[in-house]
């Protein structure tokens, strides 16, 4: 099974400030889809932005990009202009396309501050 | 409604008590996946559902654990006998078809405590 790392617990960032969330992830496969999913307290997954591993042009989604390193199976995210409503957990997502059904395998989590 | 919709919010029971949880996926979506959130350990898959068959069950914990999906529309996940490490946030998904791409919709989660 593919395993995917979010190596930063938390992280803290002033508004209007630009922040990187850093995500990894081991696979052998060649194509795969890559997400990024907000989580409010609200409890409710939010889909932020995803890449399909076949497309090297990063995704751009508004305030929210990615830095899509194929070969160094590295995946992260960048918020720009932070703002108060961005504080959330934020979790890295692999989608294989060979395995049935497609389920998400999720990294542990980030937790984003913004502190004004 | 608009979105996925489960229940109950929340919920709190005793050890060794049977429990459901039910998940109302979007209308026209054909794939349902179940999830569990435990503190500290992120999402966990737990099964998925194409229509009213569960092609891929590998997820699930234990024998303990079923689900079932009826009119292709909602499914309801089963915990018998639960046990304090079933304690979690089991959150439902669906997309419009199970392919790879599209996004999928989740619900606010079922909080289940186990006294």
């Amino acid at each position: 099974a593919q395993t995917v790392t979010q190596s930063q617990p938390e992280m803290s960032v002033q508004e209007a400030e630009t922040v990187t969330l850093s995500c990894t992830y081991d696979t052998s496969e060649s194509d795969y889809y890559l997400f990024w999913y907000k989580q409010p307290p609200s409890r409710q997954m939010i889909l932020v932005i995803r890449q399909e591993a076949y497309k090297q042009q990063n995704a751009t989604e508004n305030r929210f990009s990615v830095n899509f390193q194929k070969a160094a199976k590295s995946f992260s995210l960048k918020i720009s202009d932070s703002q108060l409503g961005d504080a959330a957990m934020y979790f890295c997502a692999y989608r294989s396309v060979e395995a049935s059904g497609y389920a998400l395998n999720f990294g542990k989590g980030t937790s984003l501050l913004v502190t004004p | 409604g608009a979105g996925v919709s489960q229940s109950p919010s929340n919920k709190v029971t005793e050890k060794g008590k049977d429990v459901e949880l039910r998940c109302d996926p979007i209308s026209g979506h054909t794939a349902l996946y179940w999830y569990r959130q435990s503190l500290g350990q992120g999402l966990e898959f737990l099964i998925y559902f194409q229509g009213n068959s569960a092609p891929d069950k590998s997820g699930l914990p234990s024998d303990r654990f079923s689900a079932e999906r009826t009119g292709g529309s909602v499914s309801t996940l089963t915990i018998q006998r639960t046990q304090q490490e079933d304690s979690a946030v089991y959150l439902c998904a669906s997309s419009l078809e199970g392919g790879p791409w599209g996004p999928q919709h989740f619900g606010d989660g079922t909080r289940l405590s186990i006294l």
